[in-house]
This record gives C-alpha cells, structure tokens and sequence, in this order.
C-alpha cells in the first residue's frame, strides 16, 4: 500500500462543476503539496500546506493534519484544468518527497 | 528565465549507450533532485543531492549516477541503457522561504 493515496484516478466533469481530489496518507509529515502536470508535462507546483487552507484564484487546498487528509478543490471548472493533479509529501524524516499516483482530471466543454 | 532547466527534453538512444541529462538551477536552493516518471505516470525518487551532498539514493541501478559540480547543478549520467530505462526524467530544486518545490520541464528517454 502507497504512504500517499489520493482519490479518484480519473475524474471527468463538465465545465462549471466543482471538482474535489482527495489525498490521504500514512506517514508523519512535515508539508504537504499539490503539483499539477499538464500534457506535454511539465510539473507546476499549486500549493504547500503544513496546516490550514490555502486559495489561489479557483484553486483551494486544505489539509486536517490529524486525520491525515489533503483535498484539493477547484471552483467553476474550464477545459484548462484538465490535467494530472499529484498529491506530494514531505515526511518529517529527512527531506524525502513521497508522492500520490495522481488524479487525471478531464473537463469537458 | 527557467528556475529549473534541464536539457536534452527528448533523447532517443540504442541500448548499451551512455548517456546524461543536465540539470541547472538559478534559485539558490540547497536541495536538488531527480525523478522518474514511469508508463504510468508514477513519480519515484532517484536521487537527492543537499548542497552537494548525496543525502538519498534511493535503489536504483548503479548505472544510474548523479554528478553535482556545484550546487546549481546536477546532472545524471547513465551507463549501459536497457530499455526499461525508457521513461521520464525530472529534476528539481526545493528550498527558500515555504521549502516550495519547482520541476524542470521533463526529459523524454526513449531506449531503442
């Protein structure tokens, strides 16, 4: 079993919709991150959270440290966000990056 | 100017060649790393170098070796190719205020 695990693996939705990716983990961290790799792919980072929440434009990331839980949400979905969305974390032994198997989100017109 | 450059982006090569990818950063970050990114999209930690210092190897072959000449820079130099070796490869650099993590572009091996 993955120490990051996010979910779904896929996910399809119409322009407009609300879009939530999940990702859990069984490790101790120290941050958290969502990257984003569009076709071509390229790796962009999206976020780091250590706590909290955190919103940039449509995009907003929260993480429950207790519950060892990550989600990542995008506002008002545009065929522009189809991409794969990959949970990342950094464990609080060393500076190893452990990272989810990705969410390959597609928005349609 | 790229934070993360690494070059070639495509390399298409025979078995049993040697080959390298370089890597430069213009963050001043500490940490730099490679991965590689499998069929399945499937990141996976090769190698971490701290101001140039391995401080991950994770276990890979030894025909796979990561050469840091300064901490700008670091390059992975491939001995021997097999076909398995085919995927992509990505180098990072983490660090500063955040420890935020930024990626190259990508390097496409084709073993052939």
């Amino acid at each position: 079993k993955n120490e990051v695990e996010q979910s779904p693996q896929n996910l399809t939705a119409q322009e407009g919709e609300f879009i939530t990716i999940n990702c859990s983990y069984s490790v101790g961290i120290s941050a958290l991150h969502w990257l984003q790799q569009h076709p071509g792919g390229g790796i962009v980072s999206l976020f780091m959270l250590s706590s909290g929440k955190k919103k940039h434009g449509r995009l907003i990331a929260t993480i429950n440290i207790q519950e060892k839980h990550s989600s990542l949400h995008i506002t008002a979905s545009h065929p522009r966000d189809s991409a794969v969305y990959i949970c990342a974390v950094r464990q609080t032994s060393g500076s190893r990056l452990t990272f989810g198997e990705g969410t390959q989100l597609t928005v349609n017109p | 100017d790229t934070a993360v450059s690494q070059t070639p982006k495509y390399l298409v090569t025979q078995m049993g060649n040697d080959k390298s990818i370089k890597c430069e950063q213009n963050l001043g970050h500490d940490t730099m790393y490679w991965y590689k990114q499998d069929s399945k999209k499937f990141l996976k930690i090769m190698f971490s170098y701290n101001n140039k210092e391995l401080i991950i190897n994770e276990t890979v072959p030894n025909r796979f070796s990561p050469k840091s000449p300064d901490k700008a820079h670091l390059n992975l130099h491939i001995n021997s190719l097999e076909l398995g070796d085919s995927a992509v490869y990505f180098c990072a650099a983490s660090g500063g205020e955040g420890n935020t993590i930024y990626f190259g572009e990508g390097s496409w091996l084709t073993v052939v």
